[in-house]
């Protein structure tokens, strides 16, 4: 089955730094990758998501990117906010929607 | 209306209880997902349920019983549970599940405590 790797598990930055996730899969017919965010005690969110027919998709201070070749995908925050502190979940899907998600990465935004 | 809700927030039960957790969207969704999601965890599939018919058991026990009563609605009965299945139990639903991924959306989830 599809195997997610998620990196770094912790991250602390700067309010108006850049933060970068990294998740690698191993299957290659994945082809949708989602990234979650999710603050304590709340649900899951959509943040965005790319598919794999694009390289690139970017969403005002987020982005992602995606290396089909070498099977990885980032995520990209640009000048954090505090409020965008929480845990950060990157998943991937061979179709047919069972997401595979990775272990997570905690997102600390000091002011 | 692109929430899922779910009920109750909060459910305290005991190994002998039997109780049941709902979930509703109004989105149109034909695709409809119970998640349990343990502290510092990513969400963990249990069930899918596409056109109200279920798709895929993740090997769950069977003191886990999902019902999906029409497309709209979906139930997760528990009955002789263990403390160990204490945990946040989401629900989520999406376009559907022929072909392609869509894109699934997640309601706030249940925290179940069992005692």
């Amino acid at each position: 089955g599809e195997n997610v790797e998620q990196h770094p598990s912790t991250l602390s930055v700067q309010e108006g730094d850049s933060a970068v996730i990294k998740c690698t899969y191993s299957d290659s017919a994945s082809n949708y990758f989602p990234w979650y965010k999710q603050e304590l005690g709340k649900r899951p969110q959509l943040i965005i998501d790319i598919r794999s027919n694009v390289g690139e998709k970017k969403d005002q201070r987020i982005a992602v990117t995606l290396n089909k070749t070498a099977k990885h995908f980032s995520l990209h925050i640009t000048e954090t906010q505090p409020e965008d502190s929480a845990v950060y979940f990157c998943a991937a899907s061979i179709g047919y929607s069972t997401l595979t998600f990775g272990k997570g990465t905690m997102l600390l935004v000091s002011p | 209306d692109t929430e899922v809700t779910q009920t109750p927030k909060h459910l305290v039960m005991g190994m002998t209880n039997k109780k049941s957790l709902k979930c509703e969207q109004h989105m149109g969704h034909r695709a409809m997902y119970w998640y349990k999601q343990k502290a510092k965890k990513p969400p963990e599939l249990m069930f899918v349920y596409s056109y109200e018919k279920l798709s895929i058991n993740e090997s769950v026990p069977s003191r886990f019983s999902p019902e999906c009563p029409n497309s709209s609605l979906l139930n997760l009965h528990l009955h002789a549970l263990q403390p160990e299945d204490s945990a946040l139990y989401l629900c989520a639903s999406s376009q559907e599940t022929s072909g392609r991924a869509f894109e699934q959306y997640f309601g706030p989830g249940t925290r179940l405590t069992v005692t």
